[in-house]
């Protein structure tokens, strides 16, 4: 079974910092996905990011980017130039890759501030 | 695209109780998930559905919990009797494919008392 793991129960940044949230997961597959999820206080679950593991490239979207390491199963997540708007729960996720519907495994979740 | 469109988003009841969640998946994916998440346990697959069809329940906590995927459009989620230990946030999910991760609803916050 995979299992995915979030050192960092809380963090607190000022705003315009950059910001790194760790990731680790353990599994025996070779091909799968990550994502990286934001809930803020609405409760609303939004998708980040995403980076297939076959991939070497790590993928960024605008002001945020992981850094994929395959062999040290770590998948970190860096929120550059931070917003107030950024003051969420973060969850990391896996996913293999199978044919068909797969379930999504989430972290504990890192609760990110950002501070005036 | 109106999302995922879950409904009620609060309900609060009392023990023993029946309840039912509805989820509205976006057209034209294929597969629909429900999670629950608490603040011991995080977010939990209770069970997913692709092409209507169940495929993965072992996440159900026990035969209290019952769910159905009627047609493409509908998902329901029924608690019968319910209890305070129920008391949580529900998610429904749906997905068009693997890659492209899962859409979230808004969820709906559960209420035993």
């Amino acid at each position: 079974a995979q299992t995915v793991t979030q050192s960092q129960p809380e963090m607190s940044v000022q705003e315009a910092e950059t910001v790194t949230l760790s990731c680790t997961y353990d599994t025996s597959e070779s091909n799968y996905y990550l994502f990286w999820y934001k809930q803020p206080p609405s409760r609303q679950m939004i998708l980040v990011i995403r980076q297939e593991a076959y991939k070497q490239q790590n993928a960024t979207e605008n002001r945020f980017s992981v850094n994929f390491q395959k062999a040290a199963k770590s998948f970190s997540l860096k929120i550059s130039d931070s917003q107030l708007g950024d003051t969420a729960m973060y969850f990391c996720a896996f996913m293999k890759h199978a044919w068909g519907a797969q379930k999504l495994v989430f972290g504990q979740g890192t609760r990110l501030t950002i501070n005036p | 695209d109106a999302g995922v469109i879950q409904s009620p988003r609060h309900e609060v009841t009392e023990m023993g109780q029946e309840v039912t969640l509805r989820c509205k998946p976006i057209s034209g994916h294929n597969s629909l998930f429900w999670y629950r998440q608490t603040m011991m346990r995080g977010l939990e697959l209770l069970i997913y559905f692709n092409n209507n069809v169940p495929i993965d329940d072992s996440g159900m906590p026990e035969d209290r919990f019952s769910a159905k995927m009627p047609n493409a459009s509908f998902s329901t989620l029924k608690i019968q009797p319910s209890e305070p230990r129920d008391s949580a946030v529900y998610f429904c999910a749906s997905s068009p494919g693997t890659i492209y991760g899962y859409t979230f609803g808004s969820g709906t916050r559960l209420t035993v008392v």
